[in-house]
């Protein structure tokens, strides 16, 4: 059974450009979470949706946005780079949203930002 | 508050020793799971184990048990005979029930196996 797939693996984008990051859960999951980890703050949640509903955020700005296709494969936006956002971006699903249920991360998103 | 603390920011441990790894949790929900995650250097995330707020018996997944005592909010992952693998950040995770019930993890433990 396939894992999680991410792509682009890595990126380099300069400050004010926008960027989507893209996410494939394991065949059958229908949640994806999205996270946020540097150095300074750890990992940090973003967003989590299932069937094509965000069902929680994070504290992040606006600039950060994320939606879930029918097939639940999932994409992220980030818009008006700003240095701070240099960050590995963790993609993450599940079957369900229950308790019990781990998350299988993907190998993740390395952005930079010159 | 933090809702996970994980105590130990690095940890430095002799090849095929045992090590534990403290994870303490913060929660009102009768309801909860608990999940213990590897990040090698290489920066993957691995699911190890997983515990139930309601489990009785302590999970245990090969080498790796979780010692779970729930009156005192603890959830530390034991890993036996530690290998030069086994080197890596290790979070501790939890999902709550409820509307805000998205997973929760500590800042990490940074285990180094030594030869």
């Amino acid at each position: 059974k396939a894992g999680v797939t991410q792509t682009p693996r890595y990126l380099i984008k300069t400050r004010g450009q926008q960027v989507t990051l893209s996410c494939s859960p394991i065949s059958g999951h229908r949640s994806v979470s999205w996270y946020q980890q540097t150095p300074g703050q750890g990992l940090q949640f973003l967003f989590e949706y299932f069937s094509e509903t965000q069902r929680n955020k994070g504290n992040f700005p606006g600039r950060f946005s994320g939606r879930q296709f029918s097939n639940s494969r999932s994409e992220m936006n980030v818009s008006t780079l700003e240095l701070g956002d240099s960050a590995l971006y963790l993609c993450a699903s599940s079957l369900g949203t229950g308790t019990h249920q781990p998350q299988h991360f993907g190998d993740g998103t390395r952005l930079s930002i010159l | 508050a933090q809702k996970i603390t994980q105590t130990q920011p690095g940890m430095f441990v002799q090849e095929k020793e045992a090590v534990t790894l403290d994870c303490t949790y913060d929660t009102s929900d009768q309801s909860y799971g608990l999940f213990w995650y590897k990040q090698p250097s290489s920066g993957e995330m691995i699911f190890l184990i997983y515990q139930g707020s309601y489990d009785e018996q302590n999970a245990t997944e090969g080498r790796y048990s979780l010692n779970f005592q729930k009156a005192r909010k603890s959830a530390n992952l034991v890993i036996s005979a530690s290998q030069l693998g086994d080197s890596a950040m290790y979070f501790c995770a939890m999902r709550e029930v409820g509307r805000d019930d998205k997973i929760i993890f500590g800042k990490g433990t940074r285990l180094h196996i030594l030869p």
